[in-house]
């Protein structure tokens, strides 16, 4: 079964510190794709960063970074020098080959930024 | 460019009504997808169509919940009757992968949600 596993409900961070949220998944599909998107309060899922399972070098965006460790099936979402504005929802999702696009996603990881 | 559009953003009703919800992709997207995400869960994929067609409708409760893409452009999701286990925010996305292949980011894009609840 293809499954997305997040197990912190939330974490808090202080500003301008790194945090780490952690994603796990289970398939036995050679062929993924893993993402991570950030819902604030608004509510619009905001796309992040995307890891493929055949990339060799672990994907970054700004201050995303995506900490791929193929073996132990886990795809942790690393936030550099957190801001007040990363206060938000952020799941964690998958995508397969010849499934047609559709991501499955994690139950999700509230962080909050304290200043 | 403009980006995922829905309506309403908001919808009450009770039980055993009916609700319907539009959505409008990103101009060129082929692929639609309709999302139920109940409050503290992940989305959980409810239709994909690409273009007018139906990709994947394995988890619709087709006894309810109905979808339509008749153009290949906008869709409309119709819940009819609601239960109250249907109140969830409705998120609709797009992209323009139409085969889905993992291994290109085609990331999809997200409207803010039609939130309903259901009395």
């Amino acid at each position: 079964a293809q499954k997305i596993t997040q197990t912190q409900p939330g974490m808090f961070v202080q500003e301008k510190e790194a945090v780490t949220l952690d994603c796990t998944y289970d398939t036995s599909d050679p062929s993924y794709g893993l993402f991570w998107y950030k819902q604030p309060s608004s509510g619009e899922m905001i796309f992040l960063i995307y890891q493929g399972s055949y990339d060799q070098q672990n994907a970054t965006e700004g201050r995303y970074s995506l900490n791929f460790q193929k073996a132990r099936k886990s795809a942790n979402l690393v936030i550099s020098a957190s801001q007040l504005g990363d206060s938000a929802m952020y799941f964690c999702a998958m995508r397969f080959a010849n499934q047609g696009g559709k991501l499955i996603f994690g139950q999700g990881t509230e962080l909050s930024v304290k200043p | 460019e403009a980006g995922v559009a829905q309506s309403p953003r908001y919808k009450i009703i009770e039980k055993r009504q009916s609700v319907a919800f539009w959505c409008n992709p990103i101009s060129g997207h082929a692929t639609l997808y309709w999302y139920q995400q109940i409050l503290g869960q992940g989305p959980k994929l409810l239709i994909q169509f690409q273009n007018n067609g139906v990709v994947d409708d394995s988890q619709l409760p087709k006894d309810r919940f109905s979808a339509e893409r008749l153009k290949g452009v906008d869709s409309t999701l119709k819940i009819q009757p609601a239960k109250l286990e249907d109140s969830a925010v409705y998120l609709c996305a797009s992209s323009l992968v139409a085969s889905g292949g993992a291994l290109s980011t085609g990331e999809l894009f997200f409207g803010e949600g039609s939130r309903l609840t259901v009395l």
